[in-house]
C-alpha cells in the first residue's frame, strides 16, 4: 500500500510570494489532516478534512492560508502570501476514519527568505 | 503553560537499558493518549495509543496511564540504537485522534 505523498519536498520562495503544497493520501482515507510542525515543536493541525469538508479549521490563519480537497481525495494548501515566520514543515496524513491511525506524508519543507 | 508537557531532552540511554519517556497534560477531559516516534526529517508514526488507566504493553514498549494524576509514560525495554529518535506525546479529548494535541517531543538517544 502507497503511503501519503506530499509535493514539493522542498521549497525556498521570497516573502511575500504565494506557495501551494500537495498531498495525495492513502486510497480509501477518507478524512486528511494538514499540519505545521515548526523546528524542535510537535505538529499542530491546520485543518482536518472528511471526506471533502473541511470539519476542522480552527487553527488555520486564513486571512494567509486557504486549503481544499476537491472530490474528497487529493488536497491543496496554500499560503499567500508568505511570511518569514511560515517557515516550516507543512505535514499532510491521512485515516480511514476520524478515529484510526493516522499515517502521515514525508511533508514540505518551506523556508521564506 | 502548554496543553502537553514533555520534557525536550536529550535523553541519554545505554544500549539494553530501559528508556522512560514522560508527559504531563493539562486538560482533564482527555480520553485518548498517543506515542509516536520521529526520526530526525522524518515524518512522525504512531508507536502506541492507550485509553485506559493502567499499562498497555506491545513487544518492548510499554505505554502507562494515570488519570487522577494527568500524566501518561512510554517505557522502552532493550533500548537498541534503532530506537534514537524523538517520541512526541498527543493527548485527545475523545477517541478522535484526529484533534489531538501534540507534546514538543522528547529525543532518545540510545548509545551502543
Amino acid at each position: 500500500e502507497a503511503g501519503v505523498v506530499q509535493s514539493p519536498r522542498y521549497k525556498i520562495i521570497e516573502k511575500k510570494q504565494p506557495v501551494a503544497f500537495w498531498c495525495n493520501p492513502i486510497s480509501g482515507h477518507n478524512t486528511l489532516y494538514w499540519y505545521l510542525q515548526n523546528l524542535g515543536q510537535g505538529p499542530e493541525l491546520l485543518i482536518r478534512y472528511e471526506n471533502e469538508e473541511a470539519v476542522d479549521d480552527s487553527q488555520l490563519p486564513k486571512d494567509r492560508f486557504s486549503a481544499e480537497r476537491l472530490k474528497g481525495v487529493d488536497s491543496t494548501l496554500k499560503i499567500q502570501p508568505a511570511e518569514l515566520g511560515d517557515s516550516a514543515v507543512y505535514l499532510c496524513a491521512s485515516s480511514r476514519g476520524v478515529s484510526e491511525t493516522q499515517y502521515f506524508g514525508p511533508g514540505t519543507r518551506l523556508l521564506v527568505l | 503553560q502548554k496543553e502537553v508537557e514533555q520534557n525536550s531532552g536529550p535523553l541519554s540511554v545505554p544500549e539494553g537499558a530501559i528508556a522512560s519517556l514522560n508527559c504531563t497534560y493539562s486538560d482533564r477531559g482527555s480520553q485518548s493518549f498517543f506515542w509516536y516516534r520521529q526520526y530526525s526529517g522524518k515524518s512522525p508514526e504512531l508507536i502506541m495509543f492507550i485509553y485506559s488507566n493502567g499499562d498497555k504493553e506491545d513487544g518492548r514498549f510499554t505505554a502507562q496511564l494515570n488519570k487522577a494524576s494527568q500524566y501518561v509514560s512510554l517505557l522502552i525495554r532493550d533500548s537498541q540504537p534503532s530506537d534514537s529518535a524523538t517520541y512526541l506525546c498527543a493527548v485527545n479529548r475523545g477517541t478522535n485522534a484526529g484533534k489531538s494535541t501534540f507534546g514538543d517531543g522528547t529525543t532518545l538517544t540510545v548509545k551502543p
